[in-house]
């Protein structure tokens, strides 16, 4: 199975920061790579498609970077509703995998 | 607008059987790949299971082979998750997603508890 491995675990944050959230991967995925993110208490969405592909509806502060093993999904400008866990997960092989996730906080 | 609504959740002893379904509509259910994804209290999220657009071909994680079946009914737009022989461990919120490799709609989730 492809381990994903987030980091880092949990990131506290300004409003207004720019972030970097990291994914990598046990093997390489080539781009099939989707990043999602979970508000407390709601079901997961989709926020990035194919490692850099944006999805309609998600705020254009959101993106995503990378191929093969080592991924990225960046926020330009953080804002509080984005208090949530993202999750990187990979299509190219089953089973599908997440990784664990990164708690995104607001100082 | 995609929906998908589970249900069938609720509280079952170890060993005993439940069966999940979630009802789809605002899209053509039958062109599509449907997929199981569970989370434990607290924990991450987990693939359980896919199931191709005709149904064809199925597809399960490792520990749920055997006793879990998905299946679905295009003509009622609604997927299911039968679930045999619960353990513990197969506590759990199950989201009904549509799947395309990756997974761009999701439901509600249910929640399943097994406990005596």
């Amino acid at each position: 199975d492809v381990v994903l491995t987030q980091s880092p675990a949990t990131l506290s944050v300004t409003p207004g920061e720019r972030i970097s959230l990291s994914c990598r991967a046990s093997e390489s995925v080539d781009t099939y790579l989707h990043w999602y993110q979970q508000k407390p208490n709601e079901s997961p969405r989709l926020l990035i498609k194919y490692a850099s592909q944006s999805i309609s509806g998600i705020p254009s502060r959101f993106s995503g970077s990378g191929s093969g093993t080592d991924f990225t999904l960046s926020i330009n400008g953080v804002e509080l509703e984005d208090l949530s866990i993202y999750y990187c997960q990979q299509g190219n092989s089953l089973p599908f995998t997440f990784g664990s996730g990164t708690k995104l906080e607001i100082k | 607008e995609v929906q998908l609504v589970e249900s069938g959740g609720g509280l079952v002893q170890p060993g005993r059987s439940l069966k999940l379904s979630c009802a789809a509509s605002g899209f053509t259910f039958s062109n599509y790949y449907m997929a199981w994804v569970r989370q434990a209290p607290t924990k991450g999220l987990e693939w359980v299971a896919s199931i191709t657009n005709s149904g064809g071909s199925t597809y399960y994680r490792d520990s749920v082979k055997g006793r879990f079946t998905i299946s679905r009914d295009n003509a009622k737009s609604t997927l299911y998750l039968q679930m045999d022989s619960l353990r513990s461990e197969d506590t759990a919120t199950y989201y009904c997603t549509r799947e395309v490799q990756l997974l761009d709609y999701w439901g509600q989730g249910v929640m399943v508890t097994v406990s005596s």
